[in-house]
């Protein structure tokens, strides 16, 4: 079936270096597609959105890039910091319904 | 600033027994979701509501799983006869605007433990 993936289950990044965090999807039919930041015994934080007809959108130390020709989708992260320790999400979902498909996750571990 | 709210924050029951998970979405959202995540995992769609009735269910959400909105803000999410397997984090979500791209924001969630 389509679903969502990462690339990677864990990342461990240095403070202060850039962080990138790799995605995969495959259900054709998404236009939508979101980061999210998950800390322990939370719910999924909103990082940063983007929709297809873009293919790069930047927030405050983060951006996110779209390749709809592979079906790529990437988060980076700008100066590391303790506080990015987290499992981040990416999901994706068609304009008609918004329903969110998530893939397994990323750990991501800031080394001091 | 506005927030999805969720109680219990934990909840234990023994299996075959009835739970109602409670939300309270932001209040001029219109788009109501329950996910699921069990320990370890993804985290799963099991339903949407929109205008008072169901817009779309995932296979996980069977007759024993039921949604309403029984005022003007609450949001609940009841499992009539729990299993074991149903042991999980229950996260609500809200959505706004029609017929937009935007965001959903999610409750805290309940962790539900069924023995």
């Amino acid at each position: 079936g389509e679903s969502v993936g990462l690339h990677l289950p864990t990342l461990s990044v240095q403070e202060g270096d850039n962080s990138i965090i790799n995605c995969a999807y495959s259900n054709s039919a998404s236009d939508y597609f979101i980061w999210y930041k998950q800390e322990s015994g939370k719910g999924p934080q909103f990082i940063i959105d983007i929709r297809s007809n873009m293919d790069k959108r930047q927030g405050q130390r983060v951006t996110v890039l779209l390749n709809k020709t592979v079906k790529h989708l990437s988060l980076q992260i700008a100066a590391t910091q303790p506080g990015d320790s987290a499992v981040y999400f990416c999901a994706e979902a068609a304009s008609n319904d918004y329903k969110l498909s998530f893939g397994a996750g990323t750990t991501v571990t800031v080394r001091a | 600033e506005p927030e999805v709210t969720q109680t219990p924050s934990h909840q234990v029951t023994q299996m075959g027994q009835e739970v109602i998970l409670r939300c309270v979405p932001i209040s001029n959202h219109l788009y109501f979701y329950w996910y699921r995540q069990i320990l370890g995992q993804k985290v799963e769609f099991l339903v949407s509501f929109y205008n008072n009735e169901i817009s779309e269910k995932s296979e996980i959400f069977d007759d024993q799983f039921s949604v309403e909105r029984p005022d003007g803000s609450n949001f609940t999410l009841k499992i009539r006869s729990t299993k074991l397997e149903d042991s999980a984090m229950y996260f609500c979500a809200s959505r706004g605007l029609a017929g937009s791209y935007n965001e959903q924001f999610f409750g805290p969630g309940t962790r539900l433990t069924v023995l």
